[in-house]
């Protein structure tokens, strides 16, 4: 059983160019979770998705940044008109959601962008 | 604002002995608790979840205690070894939005 799968694993941006970042949940896992973990910082929640419905995007960035879950294909995080200051590891997580109130999120190995 | 602090950066202790990692949050009442392991330049894996109505919970050598009156969890690995050294991360989540510590940066020396 695949565990989430995120690609691509390293990605290299040049300022003002667009990044869109994948991610494939786990086999039978309907939610998908957005994080940002910058340079010595912890991960920080950004978006909370669910087949083609964004349940919570507080953590989001107003301007620039965007996410969706498609009925069908990976679930896509796409930052716009890239700055320096989105470099950064950006972890995709899935869980079940069936268990009430409470899931487990399983991560994936990230993917780590850099802006030139 | 939520606040999660995790005890101290880093700590170095002797393989074999028990590792007590410390997570105490403020203005925030979760309704239950992550613990997970992180290594460099990988994703976060899962270790433990402990809800709010269970005091404690095991699994092989590691123990989680969840303290809401005193708004922390405790997180302790028994008989060390090695390649338990990771970042260990603590999460208190609610409605399936979990919030991170920024990690304690465990090293076990053999």
């Amino acid at each position: 059983n695949a565990g989430v799968m995120q690609n691509p694993r390293h990605l290299v941006r040049r300022r003002g160019q667009e990044a869109r970042l994948r991610c494939s949940p786990m086999k039978g896992h309907s939610h998908v979770y957005w994080y940002r973990q910058l340079p010595e910082e912890g991960l920080k929640f950004m978006v909370y998705l669910q087949k083609e419905n964004i349940i919570d995007e507080s953590g989001m960035p107003k301007e620039r940044f965007s996410a969706e879950f498609p009925k069908e294909g990976p679930s896509i995080l796409r930052i716009q008109q890239v700055v320096r200051g989105d470099s950064a590891a950006y972890f995709c997580a899935s869980s079940p959601g069936a268990s009430g109130s409470s899931d487990t999120q399983y991560f994936g190995p990230g993917t780590r962008l850099t802006v030139l | 604002s939520q606040k999660i602090e995790q005890n101290s950066e880093a700590l170095n202790i002797q393989e074999g002995k028990t590792a007590t990692l410390t997570c105490n949050y403020t203005n925030y009442s979760p309704a239950y608790l992550q613990w997970y392991r992180q290594d460099p330049g990988r994703g976060p894996v899962f270790l433990l979840l402990i809800r709010e109505n269970e005091k404690e919970k095991r699994k092989e050598r590691l123990k989680v205690t969840f303290d809401t009156t005193l708004k922390q969890s405790l997180f302790h690995i028994t008989a060390s070894q090695p390649a338990d050294s990771a970042t260990y991360l603590c999460a208190p989540g609610s409605a399936r939005q979990l919030t991170f510590g920024s990690g304690t940066q465990l090293t076990v020396l053999p």
